[in-house]
């Protein structure tokens, strides 16, 4: 398996609302990301998660809340967001941090979040 | 500020043309990635290049690392329309764990 699973496709929620993103890959990578991408833009790093600690967050607001269950497992819960925060949310892994290696990062295909 | 800078921004090129995209900065990088993303898809790994002017080719394109290891270079020979999607550069610093991605480069390929 050399994918990594990214569900739902596509989420539109409230800003009321109390959401997950789930990111899923058995490569046995130990290193995991979430990253942010609005439109025409290059994506943003918001958490990353090493042997399924957080190493970096960055400074992302409280609203999301990245969660690591096991080496498997990113979770990316959302509460109480804002309009501006819709967009495609990506999740990656890699064999080691930094640039992954030689291997480099494998991504999802992303989560499209609408916000409303 | 991008600390990874890349041009042309966007690129509409007929088929069979070549083209070459850049992306630079100020400061030295232990190794670059480029990567292609598709609409609503995830960018995938082209090339990781990890010395001083190293040289690869994959197929049509070669990549270029600068001697000084300060930018890159990606160059597409007769270009097809599978080739349209957005380019991206990437790179991580010795010291530090982020991979940080250019400002990208869309690039069109019209039949």
């Amino acid at each position: 398996d050399t994918e990594v699973t990214q569900t739902p496709k596509h989420l539109v929620m409230g800003m009321t609302n109390k959401k997950s993103l789930k990111c899923e890959q058995h490569m046995g990578h130990r290193a995991m990301y979430w990253y942010k991408q609005k439109a025409k833009k290059p994506p943003e790093l918001m958490f990353v998660y090493s042997y399924e600690k957080l190493s970096i967050n960055e400074s992302v607001p409280s609203r999301f809340s990245p969660e690591c269950p096991n080496s498997s497992l990113l979770n990316l819960h959302l509460h109480a967001l804002q309009p501006e925060d819709s967009a495609l949310y990506l999740c990656a892994s890699s064999q080691d941090l930094g640039i992954g290696g030689v291997g480099g990062y494998t991504f999802g295909s992303g989560t499209r979040l609408t916000v409303v | 500020t991008q600390l990874l800078e890349q041009s042309p921004q966007f690129l509409s090129i007929q088929e069979g043309e070549n083209l070459t995209v850049y992306c630079n900065s100020s400061s030295v990088f232990s190794s670059l990635q480029w990567y292609r993303q598709e609409p609503g898809e995830g960018p995938v790994l082209l090339v990781t290049v990890v010395t001083g002017g190293e040289v690869k080719k994959l197929k049509r394109l070669t990549f270029q690392f600068g001697d000084a290891r300060k930018d890159s270079s990606l160059h597409i020979t007769a270009a097809q329309p599978g080739d349209t999607g957005l380019y991206l550069c990437a790179g991580a610093k010795d010291s530090s764990y982020k991979l940080i991605f250019g400002s990208g480069t869309r690039l069109l390929v019209r039949p």
